[in-house]
């Protein structure tokens, strides 16, 4: 069973400053699939960054201050210059599972 | 514009069942994997069950496999999830969610979500 470990637990930067969200994966697949989500309270779930293959894709409409980057079993998720509107929950997934979630908070 | 809209949230007691809706609009529902996923109040994410692009293939996570089943209905471009044998730990807001070819069970589009809330 895959386990997503996300760190830290909660990110507590200001706006404009970088955010560096981890997500390790317990077990290394062969090809290499990920997604990073962000949610807001009381909304649905928004895809910023997938991968497929080893290619990192940004979705449709999500600024280019979102990147994504891996190195082995461990992701990151990049923001470059935090927005106001970036403080959120940041969850990552793969295979259907999904990590616990990084908070960024101001 | 793509387009999920879940229904059939509401209050159920204990071992009832609640039958979920999700109306797709503004793509090919019938090319699509989809999936349902839940978040407890406030808890994180967890994937529910997901379903191939005929309904012949269907997965669910091992908690409410024999208690849900993930069907759909291409005509109608309709996903449901009937859930049955109700526990309070089933209580969350469930959200559908299209798969992204290829992406290994990755959602590119979610509905808004609909509360289910199992109490006495």
């Amino acid at each position: 069973e895959i386990v997503l470990t996300q760190s830290p637990a909660t990110l507590s930067l200001s706006p404009g400053e970088r955010a560096t969200l981890s997500c390790r994966a317990s077990q290394s697949r062969a090809s290499t699939y990920l997604a990073w989500y962000q949610q807001k309270p009381g909304q649905a779930p928004r895809l910023l960054i997938y991968v497929i293959s080893d290619a990192f894709n940004r979705a449709t409409g999500i600024p280019d201050r979102f990147s994504g980057s891996r190195s082995g079993t461990d992701f990151t998720l990049t923001i470059s210059r935090l927005e106001p509107e970036d403080f959120a929950v940041y969850y990552c997934q793969r295979y259907g599972v999904f990590g616990q979630g990084t908070k960024v908070e101001i | 514009e793509v387009k999920l809209v879940e229904s059939g949230g509401a209050l159920v007691q204990p071992g009832g069942s609640l039958r979920l809706s999700c109306v797709a609009s503004g793509f090919d529902f019938s090319t699509y994997w989809a999936s349902w996923v839940r978040q407890a109040p406030g808890k994180g994410l967890e994937w529910v069950a997901n379903i191939d692009q005929d309904g012949s293939r269907t997965f669910h996570v091992d908690s409410v496999e024999g208690r849900f089943t993930i069907s759909r209905d291409n005509a109608k471009n309709s996903l449901f999830l009937q859930m049955n044998s109700l526990r309070a730990e089933d209580t969350a807001v469930y959200f559908c969610a299209r798969e992204i070819p290829g992406g290994a069970s990755s959602f590119d589009y979610w509905g808004q979500g609909t509360l289910v809330t199992v109490s006495s």
